[in-house]
């Protein structure tokens, strides 16, 4: 079946160093990937998500490539703020059943001063 | 824009006890998920469902009702608390067949 991948449950990095989260997936179609983001007492909400034409979405300084040759879509910043201390979470929509979103475990990125 | 209510925020009820969660959403979707939140285990799918009146089984639907009365509300039903229950549950909504799923803050259980 279709699953995602989060091997980090806690990250914690001081401000101003690079982030990259990983996820990896197993699916039997070619799925749509995403990354949501959950701060504390929120909702999760989209940060970004896969493009079917290779673009590289960016948001927030965040950027994503989906490698479908190593099945992963890790996310990265050059320069962690504290601000993004959140919970983070990789999600994949396989390519047949739009909508039905199947998550990750979830990593928990803490950025310390 | 739009937003998803849920609702109470904060239940508590007891072993045993039969206890439903509500979710609005003004945003128009057709399509409304109810997702179950474990710290470790990630956000799982319990119930979904495309239109009123229609509800589909997620991975996890076993122990819980749902039901669809209109378009813009979805209700879950928690048939017997047990305590392994404790956990945030996240309403959802989308446009069918768009891929950005739009969540609720939440309602977090606990049951005594």
């Amino acid at each position: 079946g279709d699953s995602v991948t989060q091997t980090e449950g806690l990250v914690t990095l001081t401000e101003g160093l690079p982030v990259m989260l990983n996820c990896t997936y197993q699916s039997t179609y070619s799925p749509f990937l995403f990354w949501y983001v959950q701060h504390l007492n929120e909702a999760p909400k989209l940060l970004l998500k896969s493009f079917t034409d290779n673009k590289r979405p960016e948001h927030q300084g965040f950027h994503a490539t989906l490698h479908k040759s190593s099945s992963s879509f890790h996310l990265q910043k050059s320069s962690a703020q504290l601000s993004d201390s959140a919970l983070y979470y990789c999600a994949l929509i396989p390519n047949y059943n739009q909508g039905k979103l199947i998550f990750g475990q979830g990593t928990k990125l803490s950025i310390k001063p | 824009g739009g937003i998803i209510t849920q609702t109470p925020k904060f239940l508590i009820g007891q072993e045993g006890q039969k206890l439903t969660l509500k979710c609005q959403q003004n945003f128009n979707h057709d399509t409304m998920y109810w997702y179950r939140q474990d710290s470790g285990k990630g956000l799982r799918l319990i119930y979904y469902s495309i239109t009123e009146n229609d509800l589909q089984k997620g991975d996890l639907s076993e122990g819980y009702d749902a039901s669809r009365e209109k378009k813009s509300s979805f209700s879950l039903t928690v048939t017997s608390a047990q305590k392994n229950e404790m956990a945030v549950f996240l309403c959802a909504s989308s446009v069918t067949g768009d891929t950005e799923v739009f969540f609720g803050k939440g309602t977090r259980l606990t049951v005594v």
